[in-house]
């Protein structure tokens, strides 16, 4: 049973430049959620995607955006890229019952980005 | 709006020592609580989890009581060992499945 994919593991960019992340999700899961984790600081939310619509969003700037395909996966893009968009993206993937409350959110190894 | 503190790192300990890191947590409703762990250089793995009061997450050793009446979720194991090294961080959700995690404790374990 595949588990939660991302890539690219490690990117490199310079301020102003934009960038994709990609999220395959855990099996069975169509629930597709998004965090930054800065050096030494926890996971902080940036959005949820289900259904191919954003349903939640986090205190983050239009800068960032995502999207959700057919298939479940995600992408998260970054536009203006800042120095301070330096982190670890992390994608959680769960599975939403309307019957019941969401299950549990597994994630995937990160994306290491780094803005010079 | 919800918020999750959790104590402050690093904790050293010596091999088959006692642990416990404590986590408090504010939220309205309902939330379930999470413990999730992150070894170095990885993602998050989920450790243990609660949905409602006075039920007791346990996996691997490590276990936690969802304490409504103190809003606690403290993360204990009888005896450590030297894999059991990384980042524990406790979590919450709230509304619509938003995980709000505190800032992380590291854990060191020596010989």
């Amino acid at each position: 049973d595949a588990g939660v994919t991302q890539s690219p593991t490690h990117l490199i960019k310079t301020r102003g430049q934009q960038v994709t992340l990609r999220c395959s999700p855990k099996s069975g899961h169509d629930t597709v959620s998004w965090y930054q984790q800065a050096l030494g600081q926890g996971p902080q939310f940036i959005f949820q995607y289900y259904e191919e619509e954003e349903r939640q969003r986090g205190n983050f700037p239009d800068r960032f955006s995502g999207h959700q395909f057919p298939n479940y996966s995600s992408e998260l893009n970054v536009n203006a890229l800042l120095l301070g968009d330096s982190a670890l993206y992390l994608c959680a993937s769960s599975l939403v019952d309307s019957g019941r409350a969401p299950d549990t959110q597994y994630f995937g190894p990160g994306t290491r980005l780094t803005v010079l | 709006g919800d918020s999750v503190t959790q104590m402050e790192g690093p904790v050293t300990l010596s091999e088959e020592a006692c642990l416990t890191i404590n986590c408090t947590y504010t939220a309205t409703g309902y939330p379930s609580l999470f413990w999730y762990v992150q070894y170095p250089g990885e993602g998050l793995q989920l450790l243990l989890k609660a949905t409602k009061a006075d039920d007791k997450g346990s996996n691997k050793g490590f276990e936690a009581t969802y304490r409504k009446e103190t809003t606690s979720f403290h993360l204990e194991k009888g005896s450590v060992q030297v894999s059991d090294s990384a980042v524990y961080f406790c979590a919450l959700t709230g509304g619509g499945n938003k995980l709000t995690f505190g800032t992380g404790t590291q854990l060191k374990v020596e010989l």
